[in-house]
């Protein structure tokens, strides 16, 4: 069965610091999301992403959120000058166009910590 | 705004009893979905099971199976003859109209599986 693959599976990063999540949704999905999850906390959505640019974004995605879809295949969320509170589970995920019912398929995550 | 409750943070059940995983909803959208989502220890989120606001018929997968009660604005998981790999935390989730609307989640819920 296809999956959402995102890599790397855990990044240890100095605060201050660029870093880029990446993810490769399943082949024929178009819409295209970010999600965090802080230890022991609920699943929080980030941006969601169609036909090539943002469609909705929370307030915790700001300026140092961007997300990119590079090529036909990768989509990646950078984080531009990492804080602590950054430190969180990262899930990509993503979804067909039809039918309606289809659900967000999740990847395994990235954890990210910060130092 | 939509909004997901859980109210159990934790359950202990012993195996191969059925377990119900209560949720509740709030929503003004006429149109959502409703998921539920699996997270082992491990980290990822699986996809358990997806039921339509305007699906006659309550959604069922193999041992999965979701108690949808419209009118009372609640959609529990219930899970028959449960297995000690169904130890995780589950999370209830819905999604407004749009296909491409995001995953608002619940705090979910650990369950414990007993031998």
């Amino acid at each position: 069965e296809p999956e959402v693959t995102q890599t790397p599976s855990h990044q240890v990063t100095q605060m201050g610091q660029e870093v880029i999540l990446r993810c490769v949704p399943i082949s024929n999905h178009l819409y295209f999301y970010w999600y965090r999850q802080i230890l022991g906390q609920k699943v929080e959505f980030l941006v969601s992403f169609y036909n090539n640019e943002i469609s909705e974004k929370s307030e915790i995605f700001d300026d140092q959120f961007s997300v990119e879809r590079p090529d036909g295949s990768n989509f990646t969320l950078k984080i531009r000058s990492t804080k602590l509170e950054d430190s969180a589970m990262y899930f990509c995920a993503s979804s067909a166009a039809q039918p309606s019912n289809q659900p967000q398929h999740f990847g395994d995550g990235t954890r990210l910590s910060i130092l | 705004a939509q909004k997901i409750t859980q109210t159990q943070p934790g359950m202990f059940v012993q195996e191969k009893e059925a377990v119900t995983l209560d949720c509740t909803y709030d929503t003004s959208d006429p149109s959502y979905g409703l998921f539920w989502y699996k997270q082992p220890s491990s980290g990822e989120m699986i996809f358990l099971i997806y039921q339509g606001s305007y699906d006659q018929q309550n959604a069922t997968e193999g041992r999965y199976s979701l108690n949808f009660q419209k009118a009372r604005k609640s959609a529990n998981l219930v899970i028959s003859a449960s297995q000690l790999g169904d130890s995780a935390m589950y999370f209830c989730a819905m999604r407004g109209r749009n296909r491409d609307d995001k995953i608002i989640f619940g705090k979910g819920t650990r369950l414990h599986i007993l031998p």
